[in-house]
């Protein structure tokens, strides 16, 4: 089975830091993907990434950025933690390929910034 | 706009009887649709997909129908089991260029009452 790890479940910052979120996958796939969902507005891709240091700008980007360095892990940073970025995200990864290949997804990260 | 919208947010079923869950999507150009199932407190995982150049595609109690013309999909789950009570996201995309991104739509709430 596909393991999409995100490396918390909740966590809790300070508008202003700076916020590191992490994902791995153990299934060699490709494509990582960020996402955050919000009631009301579904699922918004904020990155993605093809390929090791490829990474292309999703929905909406702004505020955020990413960091491939490895195959396997994908990192989402929040330059400067705002409160409207208090939200669920989720990492996903797939094969190489588009819509045909399925995304696997992590159980997400709960973020509040106070 | 959206380009892929559940218009049901919720829907309620006994137990047993049969789940139909609609997506309707505006672009032309999507070729590739799949279904998830979230949780509370977990990530979406995949559920069933279909290929525009099909119309049905069955696996176990789920069954996903594909109508072009209408820009219509649904999922039938038969028979709904408690266990089935979760959100449903229908997805879909093209195969080229910005087309190739995942567009969800928003959900729909399904509980299936014992």
């Amino acid at each position: 089975d596909v393991k999409v790890t995100q490396s918390s479940r909740y966590l809790v910052k300070r508008t202003g830091e700076k916020v590191f979120l992490e994902c791995v996958q153990d299934m060699d796939h490709e494509n990582m993907f960020w996402y955050r969902q919000d009631p009301g507005l579904g699922l918004r891709l904020i990155y993605f990434s093809y390929d090791v240091k490829m990474k292309e700008k999703g929905d909406i980007p702004e505020g955020y950025s990413v960091s491939r360095e490895k195959k396997e892990r994908f990192s989402l940073i929040l330059e400067s933690a705002s409160t409207n970025q208090t939200s669920m995200y989720l990492c996903a990864s797939s094969f190489s390929g588009w819509g045909n290949q399925p995304q696997h997804f992590g159980d997400g990260t709960r973020l509040s910034i106070l | 706009d959206q380009q892929v919208k559940q218009n049901s947010p919720s829907l309620s079923v006994q137990e047993g009887r049969i789940s139909i869950l609609n997506c309707d999507y505006t672009n032309s150009m999507f070729d590739y649709f799949l279904w998830y199932k979230k949780y509370p407190a977990e990530g979406p995982t995949f559920l069933i997909s279909i290929s525009s150049i099909k119309d049905k595609n069955e696996d176990g109690r789920f069954t996903v129908f594909l109508n072009k013309s209408a820009k219509h999909l649904s999922l039938h789950i038969v028979p709904s089991q408690p266990g089935d009570s979760a959100v449903y996201f229908c997805a879909a995309s093209g195969n080229a260029g910005n087309n190739r991104k995942l567009i969800w739509g928003l959900g729909t709430s399904l509980a299936v009452n014992p």
